[in-house]
């Protein structure tokens, strides 16, 4: 699996977009990108995930640079309770294991 | 539906006891994974498994053992308790071919 580097931590102001870096330049054709985030030490949870393309869901959207070496998770208006560790992760989920290494993160904190 | 949940919560052990930390689900997903988190860092891969009677390990594996007897319960053991090992433990879930992993509440173990 390739390995992931983002910044330790960023602020945002509520209400505003917060964008949060990924670089992942040893990326393998049949790798995914995926973004989890971990509130205050509770179990890390899923937003979102891509290959390619570029996906939005209902929490955040995921950009993915064309060469795909890095991307971009961005919370379209951020609140007090986005508040966490965001993880960016790159893998290959295989039919037999999904495997994850969870590297240090960013700590985003959203400020009033 | 609870999701997956953690038995216990938190423990206090001494060095050279041994313990079993449960982890079950019951949403009938194939894949378990235990994950270990240490102060301000991010999670690592202990164990995982593909399916019922079927484990596997990860990338941290060393004073570990685990077992899934039954497809909803995944077990891992500490033989021999050392202070390394005091860190909070995740488990996770997730079907097959679906990206997202479903993480427990976490089990807090310290190791004195």
């Amino acid at each position: 699996d390739a390995k992931t580097t983002q910044p330790p931590s960023m602020d945002c102001a509520e209400g505003r977009a917060a964008n949060l870096p990924c670089n992942h330049s040893t990326i393998s054709g049949n790798e995914y990108v995926y973004w989890y985030r971990q509130i205050h030490s509770q179990g890390p949870q899923y937003i979102i995930h891509g290959l390619k393309n570029n996906e939005t869901n209902e929490m955040a959207s995921l950009i993915i640079t064309e060469d795909r070496k890095s991307s971009t998770l961005i919370l379209p208006h951020a609140t007090l309770r986005d508040t966490a560790v965001y993880y960016c992760i790159v893998r290959v989920i295989e039919t037999n294991a999904g495997k994850s290494t969870f590297g240090d993160g960013t700590t985003l904190t959203v400020k009033p | 539906n609870a999701g997956v949940t953690q038995t216990p919560k938190f423990r206090v052990l001494k060095t050279g006891q041994s313990m079993t930390l449960l982890c079950a689900q019951d949403m009938n997903h194939e894949y378990m994974y235990w994950y270990r988190q240490d102060p301000g860092m991010g999670l690592r891969l202990i164990h995982y498994s593909v399916g019922e009677g079927t484990t596997a390990k990860g990338e941290v594996p060393d004073g570990y053992n685990v077992s899934r007897l039954k497809k909803q319960n995944f077990l891992l053991g500490l033989e021999s308790a050392a202070p390394s090992q005091t860190s909070v433990y995740f488990c996770a879930s997730r079907p097959d071919r679906v990206h997202e992993q479903f993480f427990g509440p976490g089990t807090r173990l310290t190791v004195l």
